[in-house]
């Protein structure tokens, strides 16, 4: 079982506030990792698929970095809005098998 | 495209009783993947499917839990008998091939076995 770390594993900001957290996984036989956002008592959407060494995607005010070589993605959120408040899941996915690792997630609560 | 639909959305059984989640993948998609959701171990895979066949189901907890894909349009899991400690929300997902795509989620069935 590959082990897939999210930290910090709750994060209270107020809005206005802009905020980071990380996702560490193996960095040997990388090929992809995923961002989804998961609002309570719905199902997670993808917000990022990213697999190049120094990936940055981002979409309105939620970005994200890729570093393969040391194992690790930073999402970002500029700017929190209470919307944006849920748990923030990685997935990282081994060379050559489509199985993907799911972290524990952050959760965010924006305060208005 | 309706996205993935999953039935029930919520199932209440007593333990002993067989269990029967359905879904059905987004049209065009070739993966399929099962998960559980518990407080104690979050998102877990239990199988995936590829082109309707079972690649890896190495996180099916027993032999109590199946899974089928008899085509690309449709995917059961089964439980039986059925325990308390399967009380969860069980997701289905769906993807076109390979870690490029994203998974697209269905709205989960939860399950509370009595």
């Amino acid at each position: 079982i590959l082990n897939v770390e999210q930290s910090p594993q709750s994060l209270h900001v107020q809005e206005g506030d802009s905020t980071n957290f990380t996702c560490s996984f193996p960095s040997s036989n990388f090929y992809a990792l995923h961002w989804y956002r998961w609002e309570t008592a719905k199902s997670p959407e993808a917000l990022f698929v990213m697999t190049l060494n120094g990936d940055e995607k981002k979409k309105g005010r939620i970005s994200a970095t890729l570093n393969t070589k040391e194992g690790y993605s930073y999402l970002y959120i500029k700017g929190s809005q209470p919307e944006d408040s849920a748990t923030y899941l990685c997935a990282f996915k081994e060379d050559n098998f489509n199985k993907f690792y799911f972290g524990s997630g952050t959760k965010l609560n924006v305060k208005p | 495209d309706a996205g993935v639909i999953q039935s029930p959305r919520h199932e209440v059984t007593e333990m002993g009783q067989e269990v029967t989640l359905r879904c059905k993948p987004i049209s065009g998609h070739d993966y399929l993947f099962w998960y559980r959701q518990t407080m104690m171990r979050g998102l877990e895979l239990l199988i995936y499917f590829n082109n309707n066949v079972p690649i890896d189901d190495s996180g099916m907890p027993e032999d109590r839990f199946s899974a089928k894909m008899p085509n690309a349009s449709f995917s059961t899991l089964k439980i039986q008998p059925s325990e308390p400690r399967d009380s969860a929300v069980y997701f289905c997902a769906s993807s076109f091939k390979g870690g490029f795509y994203e998974q697209y989620f269905g709205p989960g069935t939860r399950l509370t076995v009595t």
